[in-house]
């Protein structure tokens, strides 16, 4: 069973766009957490959410606690901003973390 | 800004032998984890570590593994006996006092058992 979805898996854009990624949970939890990990491997965290908005230059990120889902926005989506971005959830009953599968975006100049 | 390191980068080992990742977290943090992402899959919690003792971990983590903080300062992964499943990048993770403080993340060493 997965305890987090994401939505779309693979996500193409046009450098510009405005792009959202979805995350869907089903486990009680104390934060959500989105993540950005490059080619390389290595994993960025870029934001942890209890409730309501979060903005980071061009990111932003919200959690709907009753509805059990997240979004992850990119607004003026650049070529730079290709990864994967994986959402993780931190359960409220231990020191758990879940993972989703990650959502691919690859931006096009 | 601060960041959690990871040593090596990548590291190739022999099928059997023992292998020591070694990690050192954000300085005041309280909260040390580690993960693995087998290729082409998704990340999996491996364990959690507070108070110098494990507080969760999953079923993948069984004998084979164990975790230690020896010194104050690193916090490392033994496998004892490394099989050819355990080929993944192994990422660790530290975060601050209480629940909802965020998670920061090491580079991660990549693991080759041959």
């Amino acid at each position: 069973k997965n305890e987090v979805e994401q939505s779309p898996q693979n996500l193409t854009a046009q450098e510009g766009e405005f792009i959202t990624i979805n995350c869907s949970y089903s486990v009680g939890i104390s934060a959500l957490h989105w993540l950005q990990q490059h080619p390389g491997g290595g994993i960025v965290s870029l934001f942890m959410l209890s409730s309501g908005k979060k903005k980071h230059g061009r990111l932003i990120a919200t959690i709907n606690i009753q509805e059990k889902h997240s979004s992850l926005h990119i607004t003026a989506s650049h070529p730079r901003d290709s990864a994967v971005y994986i959402c993780a959830v931190r359960s409220n009953t231990g020191n758990q973390f879940y993972f989703g599968t990650g959502t691919s975006l690859t931006v096009i100049p | 800004e601060p960041e959690v390191t990871q040593t090596p980068s990548h590291q190739v080992t022999q099928m059997g032998q023992e292998v020591i990742l070694r990690c050192v977290p954000i300085s005041n943090h309280l909260y040390f984890y580690w993960y693995r992402q087998i290729l082409g899959q998704k990340v999996e919690f491996l364990v959690s570590f507070y108070n110098n003792e494990i507080s969760e971990k999953s079923e993948i983590f069984d004998d084979q593994f164990s975790v230690e903080r020896p010194d104050g300062s690193n916090f490392t992964l033994k496998i004892r006996s490394t099989k050819l499943e355990d080929s993944a990048m192994y990422f660790c993770a530290s975060s601050g006092r209480g629940l909802r403080f965020q998670a920061f993340f090491g580079q991660g060493t990549r693991l080759t058992v041959v």
